[in-house]
């Protein structure tokens, strides 16, 4: 799997945008972009994923940029409990031999009242 | 609602004991996972299973081996605990397909290793 860049941590105030980047420069053709976050004492909590068009559902819109090398995910309204660590992951969608997810260490998001 | 379920949130071990972990799914997923998250570390994978007695490795298998018997069951298992594992051990499933990185995860099940 390509690896991700991400920057340790973010600040946001509340009600405002959070944006958070993430760089995959090495990503292949075949290999999406998915977003997860882990809230403090909780497992991992799927967020989003795209291949090359920007997408949005009722958390976040994914915006991948068009050369595929990077990617940012807004959150269009923070709110206090959007504070949580955010993981960048690039993989093949299907399955074959390669099911797995490889976490890396993300970017703790805290946003502030 | 879609659900993993670990069978302990926390569980206190003492060396060279045998330690179960169970994980059940109720989404009719055939990929299952079990993870580990060690603080600066982030989540590494233990094993995984894609089918009902199918596994593989993951990136850290040494000391654990894992059970799937059935299709929504699999089971995490340390034979001889150590006090290096002590963690945070996370399940997972996700769907064959085309979303097969769209992963439910349970709560955790928090190992002390005394």
């Amino acid at each position: 799997d390509a690896k991700t860049t991400q920057p340790p941590s973010m600040d946001c105030a509340e009600g405002r945008a959070a944006n958070l980047p993430c760089n995959h420069s090495t990503i292949s053709g075949n290999e999406y972009v998915y977003w997860y976050r882990q809230i403090h004492s909780q497992g991992p909590q799927y967020i989003i994923h795209g291949l090359k068009n920007n997408e949005t559902n009722e958390m976040a819109s994914l915006i991948i940029t068009e050369d595929r090398k990077s990617s940012t995910l807004i959150l269009p309204h923070a709110t206090l409990r959007d504070t949580a660590v955010y993981y960048c992951i690039v993989r093949p969608n299907s399955g074959g031999s390669n099911y797995k997810l490889t976490f890396g260490k993300g970017t703790l998001l805290t946003v502030n009242p | 609602d879609v659900k993993v379920t670990q069978s302990s949130r926390y569980l206190v071990k003492r060396t060279g004991e045998k330690v179960f972990l169970e994980c059940v799914q109720d989404m009719d997923h055939e990929n299952m996972f079990w993870y580990r998250q060690d603080p600066g570390l982030g989540l590494r994978l233990i094993y995984f299973s894609y089918d009902v007695k199918m596994k593989e490795k993951g990136d850290i298998p040494e000391g654990y081996s894992v059970s799937r018997e059935k299709k929504e069951r699999f089971s995490l298992i340390l034979e001889s605990a150590s006090t290096n594992q002590t963690s945070m051990y996370l399940c997972a499933s996700s769907l064959n397909g085309m979303n097969t990185g769209e992963l439910f995860f349970g709560e955790g099940s928090r190992l002390t290793v005394l």
